[in-house]
Order: structure tokens, then C-alpha cells, then sequence
């Protein structure tokens, strides 16, 4: 198994450029995360989804969109990337058995808006 | 007041020393526990997990939750240079869906 798997590695944007960050997950979870790290600010959440089919806000949404593809897929997009947007981006995915909140993350985007 | 909170560090220890992890949460109904372990670069590792109050070891790493002061920590014996990394403590929510991360503490373990 992958795990969770997320492309591009690393990315360099000019501002207004808009940009799809990609995530899947081979293990079957039903629940899948959109995170960001700063230094200083901890993991924030952007988006998720507890379900295909379902999307919802996190505490970051604004500058954002997402697309539960499938029960594999979760995309973020930039639509129009500002340099605030500069960021190390994390995508997890958790199991749905019993009450556990275990979330796996995958090795993460840096992305660098000019 | 932040929902997780964690001292930034860093912390330092000697090699083969006990570390000691803290974190308080504000949320009272929060339920599930966790500590991850982030090496610089990398993407976050859970290391434990914790739902009732007391401790529970696993090899080197020994968690321990008290709701009634709502603290959960992360005690690392016998620490090694490989557990230099930051240690992130996370909270499930009031949204079962969601955990709360506090902002890391960043240890260092020196041979």
C-alpha cells in the first residue's frame, strides 16, 4: 500500500496563477483532510470530507475550493494563488472503524506563491 | 486562548535522559488524544493515542491524560538523538470529524 499520496512535491507559482494540488489514498478511508503548515501556526484545517460526496470547511477555507473525486481522490485548488497562500500543504486521510481519529498524512506540497 | 497549547521549545535533554511533553486543551468535551511526531521536512507521524484518563505506555513513550485539568503529556525515556523532531499534540474536537492541533514542541536530544 501508498498510504496517502500527494502531488506535485514541490511547486513555485506567480500571483493570480491557479493551481490543482492532488491527494489519494489506498486504504479504504472514508474521511479525507486538507491541511496547511506555517512555522508558528501549527496544523490549520482547510477543507474536508467525511464521506464521497460530502465536502465542508475548515478553519482556512477562503482561497480555496476542493473535489472529492472519489472515494480515493480529494483535490484543493488555488484559484487564484496569493503569496499568503505560501504554505506546506498536508493531506489525511482516517479510518471510519470504531471511534479512533487516527489521521494518516501524506508527504506534503511546497507550494511558494511569488 | 488557543484551542491546543503547547510550549514551543526547544526542548533539550542529554541522550538517555527522560523528556517530558505538555499540552493543555480548552475544549472540556474532547474525547480522543494524540501525539505526533514531525522530523523536520517530513509529514506528521502519529507516535500515541489516548481516550481515558491515566497513562498508557508503549515502549519508550508513555502519554498521560488528565481531564479533570484538561492536560495530556508525552513523556520519552531513555531518549535518543533519532526523537529530535517537533512532537504535535492533537485534540478531537466538539466535530468528530476534526482534530485540533496545537503548534509543537520541537526536542532536542543531544549524544
Amino acid at each position: 500500500n501508498a498510504g496517502v499520496t500527494q502531488t506535485p512535491k514541490f511547486q513555485v507559482l506567480k500571483t493570480g496563477q491557479s493551481m490543482t494540488l492532488q491527494c489519494a489514498q489506498d486504504m479504504n478511508h472514508n474521511s479525507m483532510y486538507w491541511y496547511r503548515q506555517d512555522p508558528g501556526m501549527g496544523l490549520r484545517l482547510i477543507y474536508y470530507s467525511a464521506s464521497e460526496g460530502t465536502t465542508d470547511k475548515g478553519e482556512v477555507p477562503n482561497g480555496y475550493n476542493v473535489s472529492r473525486l472519489n472515494k480515493r481522490e480529494f483535490s484543493l485548488r488555488l484559484e487564484s494563488a496569493a503569496p499568503s497562500q505560501t504554505s506546506v500543504y498536508f493531506c489525511a486521510s482516517r479510518p471510519t472503524s470504531g471511534d479512533t481519529n487516527e489521521q494518516f498524512f501524506g508527504p506534503g506540497t511546497r507550494l511558494t506563491v511569488l | 486562548q488557543k484551542e491546543v497549547e503547547q510550549n514551543s521549545g526547544p526542548l533539550s535533554v542529554p541522550e538517555g535522559a527522560i523528556a517530558s511533553l505538555n499540552c493543555t486543551y480548552s475544549d472540556r468535551v474532547s474525547q480522543s488524544f494524540f501525539w505526533y511526531r514531525q522530523y523536520s521536512g517530513k509529514s506528521p507521524e502519529l507516535i500515541m493515542s489516548i481516550y481515558s484518563n491515566g497513562d498508557k505506555e508503549d515502549g519508550r513513550f508513555t502519554a498521560q491524560l488528565n481531564k479533570a485539568s484538561q492536560y495530556v503529556s508525552l513523556l520519552i525515556r531513555d531518549s535518543q538523538p533519532s526523537d529530535s523532531a517537533t512532537y504535535l499534540c492533537a485534540v478531537r474536537g466538539t466535530g468528530f470529524q476534526k482534530l485540533v492541533f496545537g503548534t509543537g514542541t520541537r526536542l532536542l536530544v543531544s549524544p
